[in-house]
């Protein structure tokens, strides 16, 4: 299984960009990088995906090294509300395995006024 | 309105009994999932389903039971042989496909006393 691996946490401050790192050097060429947000008790959130250009959506960018090897969540500005457990997420290839995500321990990202 | 939904969202047991768990979505999606997480941790696979009978064994299958006789529903039992079950439980569904996202629902807190 592809692994991915994040700081455990990172503050910002209010109306900033946070850019939140992963790692996942064990990526295969046909895996996807998945982010997903999880606000205390609820269930995770989709935020964006990418499997190797650049992508960008209405909540945030995501920027994938050329070498696929790590990739940066950027939020342009961020919120209060954005303040949340961040994952990302390998999404493994094959029928094999169902296409499941697999969940590190994410990063708790707090954004702070 | 599309989504998916988990029943109940707080639920209570005595050590020994089973439980079932609810998860029905309305997005026409093949494949379900379920999920585990323990406080502060991230999520951790426990049985998932990529088409209606048929389901395969996640990371921790040990304890649990499943069914996929629909394909709105995925019910998930917790036996009285998971050694500790409580924990908070997390449903998604998802077309086929590396590149679609998938839907969580808002999960079932489960309490064993």
């Amino acid at each position: 299984d592809a692994k991915t691996t994040q700081p455990p946490s990172m503050d910002c401050a209010e109306g900033r960009a946070a850019n939140l790192p992963c790692n996942h050097s064990t990526i295969s060429g046909n895996e996807y990088v998945y982010w997903y947000r999880q606000i205390h008790s609820q269930g995770p959130q989709y935020i964006i995906h990418g499997l190797k250009n650049n992508e960008t959506n209405e909540m945030a960018s995501l920027i994938i090294t050329e070498d696929r090897k790590s990739s940066t969540l950027i939020l342009p500005h961020a919120t209060l509300r954005d303040t949340a457990v961040y994952y990302c997420i390998v999404r493994l290839a094959g029928p094999e395995y169902g296409n499941k995500l697999v969940f590190g321990a994410g990063t708790i990202l707090r954004v702070k006024s | 309105d599309g989504g998916i939904t988990q029943s109940p969202k707080y639920l209570f047991r005595k050590e020994g009994q089973n439980v079932t768990l609810s998860c029905e979505q309305n997005l026409n999606h093949d494949a379900m999932y379920w999920y585990r997480q323990d406080p502060g941790q991230g999520l951790r696979l426990i049985y998932y389903s990529q088409i209606v009978n048929d389901f395969q064994k996640g990371d921790i299958a040990e304890g649990y039971s499943v069914s996929r006789e629909k394909k709105e529903s995925f019910p998930l039992t917790v036996t009285s042989a998971q050694k500790n079950p409580t924990a908070f439980y997390l449903c998604a569904s998802s077309s086929h496909g590396l590149d679609t996202e998938a839907f969580f629902g808002q999960g079932t807190r489960l309490t064993v006393v």
